[in-house]
């Protein structure tokens, strides 16, 4: 097991450019979560995969986010014509899914730093 | 979502027992308690989840009230790495659609926990 991975660790980028992160999940687990943290707040849903599809997403997600997950393995995160308030902490999770294990824990990355200037 | 309260912030000394509090009144049949720990700089990291009776593992304890209504994670010698913020959530394992959950976890702003050496 080693953990979730996410990279880069930290992105500076100026407003308007993408810019897209990755996530590599602990390899036998078919589900996978992005969040979002900004400073003081608890981590905030943005989206959620079982394998490759794509089964839920966040009213914050805007039209400016996207995520996939080819194959069901690793995700990527984009998102375009970025903005100040995008500044954040962006968490990647996985879980194993099946019905016997629903409480399965959630096993969380150290997250991808963005500031946007 | 289910929602739960938590202090704000609590302090302990090293070596000593702690006790954080969760109240979560509107907590259906279905929810199951789950606490998870962000320490600086990282990804939260699961601690510990129940249903109805208390639970022990290597990290920490969780009591449950016997209505459901709170309950209480307990470190019983805290250590200055057990300094973070703990999170007490409610998993739903049911869609309100009486799907199987996706699992996903809710996070309120959670208890910054000093520990004094």
């Amino acid at each position: 097991d080693t953990g979730v991975s996410q990279n880069p660790r930290h992105k500076i980028t100026k407003r308007g450019q993408n810019v897209t992160f990755r996530c590599d999940p602990i390899s036998e687990h078919n589900r996978l979560y992005w969040y979002r943290q900004t400073l003081g707040q608890g981590p905030e849903f943005l989206t959620y995969f079982q394998n490759e599809a794509q089964l839920e997403k966040s009213r914050l997600l805007s039209d400016r986010f996207s995520a996939e997950r080819p194959k069901g393995s690793f995700s990527t995160l984009e998102i375009q014509r970025t903005e100040q308030g995008d500044s954040a902490m962006y968490l990647c999770a996985s879980s194993l899914g099946n019905p016997s294990s629903y409480n399965s824990p959630l096993h969380f990355g150290n997250g991808t730093r963005l500031t946007v200037t | 979502d289910a929602k739960t309260t938590q202090p704000n912030s609590m302090e302990s000394n090293e070596e000593e027992p702690v006790h954080l509090p969760c109240n979560h009144s509107t907590i259906s049949g279905t929810d199951y308690i789950h606490w998870y720990r962000q320490l600086p700089s990282q990804g939260p990291e699961y601690v510990i989840h129940g249903l109805t009776s208390n639970v022990n593992n290597r990290m920490a304890s969780l009591a449950i009230a016997e209505d459901r209504k709170s309950s209480t994670l307990i470190l019983h010698r805290a250590t200055l790495r057990d300094a973070a913020v703990y999170y007490c959530i409610l998993r739903d394992r049911t869609r309100r659609d009486g799907g199987t959950s996706y699992g996903k976890l809710t996070f309120g702003q959670g208890t910054i926990l000093t520990v004094h050496p």
